[in-house]
């Protein structure tokens, strides 16, 4: 099945404390996206990745990282996190050629305390 | 700066009647436009994509795309309880990324 996934789908953590989310997809894709969606503000883009090895930031990449070393996995790290990172996470994937359809994954909840 | 606006909503229809969702972006260049939907808690799932103007169906949906006004609509005939959910309108200006709606809460009502 294609799919894009996620992990953890939850996490509630402390300020400070380095996380990481991972995102996986099996469409071989070369695009990939991160997101975050709070209420009354749309989704948001962090960092998005057009290939191995090519990261861009998005609209709020503040206090956010990526890397982009497999085709497939595109996860994302927060190095000292704070609670205006808590959030609904979502990461995406595209195939770049023909089309600019985004293709989700589940979301992950993240609060930090 | 690159927008997409849409109204919050929320969005009331009666069930079996018509709902209509409407989107204006600000970059002329714009070449593909999505609507997504979203239910609480999940991910956007995609619905619909246009790419020239006039209208394009699929089922109950129905797209349309205007881009001298820069405008895009979706249209749900037959609404149905189960359409409501948050529909958030994506545009793909002339590089890769999407430009994103804060999209339209719509409300169908038994």
């Amino acid at each position: 099945e294609a799919q894009v996934t996620q992990n953890p789908r939850y996490l509630i953590t402390v300020t400070g404390k380095k996380l990481t989310v991972t995102c996986s997809q099996n469409m071989n894709h070369e695009y990939m996206s991160w997101y975050r969606q709070d209420p009354g503000l749309g989704l948001r883009q962090i960092y998005y990745s057009m290939n191995v090895e090519v990261t861009d930031k998005g609209d709020v990449p503040e206090g956010y990282k990526v890397s982009r070393k497999e085709k497939r996995n595109f996860p994302l790290i927060l190095e000292s996190p704070s609670p205006n990172q808590t959030s609904l996470y979502f990461c995406a994937s595209s195939p770049l050629r023909g089309s600019y359809e985004q293709y989700f994954g589940p979301g992950t909840r993240l609060t930090v305390t | 700066q690159k927008e997409v606006e849409q109204n919050s909503g929320p969005l009331s229809v009666p069930e079996g009647a018509i709902a209509s969702l409407n989107c204006t972006y600000s970059d002329r260049g714009s070449q593909s436009f999505f609507w997504y939907r979203q239910y609480s808690g999940k991910s956007p799932e995609l619905i619909m994509s246009i790419y020239s103007n006039g209208d394009k169906e699929d089922g109950r949906f129905t797209a349309q795309l205007n881009k001298a006004s820069q405008y895009v609509s979706l249209l749900i005939r037959d609404s149905q309880p189960s359409d409501s959910a948050t529909y958030l309108c994506a545009v793909n200006p002339s590089n890769y990324q999407l430009i994103w709606g804060a999209g339209t809460k719509l409300i169908i009502k038994p």
